[in-house]
């Protein structure tokens, strides 16, 4: 089935610094959303955004959504140690009952 | 507090030796479903049941059953399991196929 692809995969930046996380896709989808795995653990929410919606804030977390270009970013503002994990992006596919998840970004924060 | 509950964590099986992981969950989300994680292949969905008695087939079915008898639990068995089956393997519970998704902490299996 269609999966995002997240860009890049692997990324490594110094404490502070902002982390931008890209997704890009390839259906009609409902809603697009994010989540944070800590090595090997169970994949944690972050945040979804609708179809109808074009950017949306959580905290440090930063999403938009392009609809047109079929593309969706992940801001993490100020980042910390603690921000290091993979980040997957997972589309609602319209018509599909299920997420679609794509292959991750891996993020590394170094102190 | 809401959560998903696999277990067990890790399992080290031999290659068509029946097994079972479980899966349990609080939160009474209609839709539940079961992932596979492989290093490379991200995230695919094996099975997801809509509701109790209700399961349908994800992208990854080949060798693995399913049931949903009753609305919290959703077990995942293996009836002849193969060393191509060893992976992380995740449960997830939601109100809907487009919602939030809960997973639990993993099963890690090996098949030797």
């Amino acid at each position: 089935s269609q999966q995002g692809e997240e860009d890049p995969q692997a990324l490594s930046i110094q404490e502070g610094e902002n982390a931008t996380m890209n997704c890009s896709y390839k259906t009609s989808i409902n809603n697009l959303q994010w989540y944070r795995q800590n090595s090997g653990r169970g994949l944690v929410h972050l945040i979804l955004i609708r179809s109808n919606e074009r950017e949306k804030h959580s905290g440090r977390l930063r999403v938009t959504l392009d609809t047109s270009k079929k593309s969706s970013s992940l801001l993490i503002t100020a980042s910390r140690a603690a921000d290091t994990a993979s980040y997957f992006c997972a589309t609602a596919d319209q018509g599909a009952q299920k997420l679609v998840f794509g292959q991750g970004t891996r993020l590394t924060i170094n102190p | 507090e809401a959560q998903v509950t696999q277990n067990p964590r890790y399992l080290i099986t031999v290659t068509g030796k029946k097994l079972t992981v479980t899966c349990s969950q609080n939160m009474n989300h209609e839709y539940m479903s079961w992932y596979r994680q492989d290093p490379g292949l991200g995230l695919r969905q094996i099975y997801y049941s809509m509701n109790v008695e209700v399961t349908d087939k994800g992208d990854v079915p080949e060798g693995y059953k399913v049931s949903r008898k009753e609305k919290r639990n959703f077990p995942l068995i293996l009836e002849s399991p193969s060393p191509n089956q060893t992976s992380l393997y995740f449960c997830a519970s939601s109100l809907g196929g487009f919602s939030e998704a809960f997973f639990g902490q993993g099963t890690r299996l090996t098949v030797v």
